[in-house]
């Protein structure tokens, strides 16, 4: 079946670093990845969706200068958290779309924690 | 706007009970319903995918509905098993796409 992989899965760093989490699907093309973020025992919520050779589109009240997302190939999507601060730590996921085919599951990665001291 | 309500929040069952996971929406104009398995600090993995004009799917011992009209789907698990315990997650896709999450069943299935 189709495979998304995450990376990294867990990041721990100081306050003012900048994290790069990268989404790639394995066995399919994506022309469409999203990002979402899920605080502890809350549900998803999608941060902005990524589209393959042009800009992402974000959720209201995400800051696209603070997650700056890029998706340069039909495989890789990249989340960028810049300036990271404590507010930051969070759970982070992406999936994927499988190309040209938008009534299909869509497929997760198993998640990025990211812990900002 | 389109809002997902799942009830109940958390779930604790004896082994081999026949349980139901509800999952209500507002905006009946979906282009499917999805349900999810998520485990303690993991992603998400996909249970059943129901398109609008289904009415159900099965696999194993899975069984999702889907009434569009009312906006419910129902997730069916029989014969419960310690390793179902998990939050379930119900998910519909809107016109533009989007996957819209409700916030989860945490089922425990007690030994």
């Amino acid at each position: 079946g189709a495979v998304v992989s995450q990376h990294p899965s867990w990041v721990i760093c100081k306050s003012g670093t900048s994290v790069k989490i990268e989404c790639r699907s394995l066995d399919f093309q994506a022309t469409t990845m999203f990002w979402y973020r899920q605080f502890p025992k809350q549900s998803l919520m999608l941060m902005a969706t990524s589209n393959e050779g042009s800009k992402a589109t974000y959720e209201q009240g995400v800051e696209k200068d603070k997650f700056l997302i890029n998706h340069a190939s039909l495989t890789l999507s990249t989340l960028t958290v810049t300036s990271a601060h404590p507010e930051d730590s969070s759970f982070y996921i992406c999936s994927a779309l499988l190309r040209g085919i938008s009534n299909q599951p869509q497929h997760f990665g198993d998640g990025t924690r990211l812990s900002i001291l | 706007k389109q809002e997902v309500t799942q009830i109940p929040a958390a779930l604790s069952v004896p082994e081999g009970e026949n349980l139901v996971l509800n999952c209500s929406f507002t905006d009946s104009a979906i282009y499917n319903l999805q349900w999810f398995r998520q485990d303690p600090g993991k992603g998400l993995t996909s249970l059943l995918l129901i398109q609008s004009s289904q009415r159900e799917q099965t696999s194993g011992r899975l069984n999702a509905s889907l009434d569009k009209s009312s906006g419910r789907s129902t997730l069916y698990i029989a014969a419960s098993q310690p390793g179902d315990s998990a939050t379930y997650l119900c998910a519909v896709k809107d016109s533009s796409y989007k996957l819209i999450f409700g916030s989860g069943t945490r089922l425990l299935v007690r030994p």
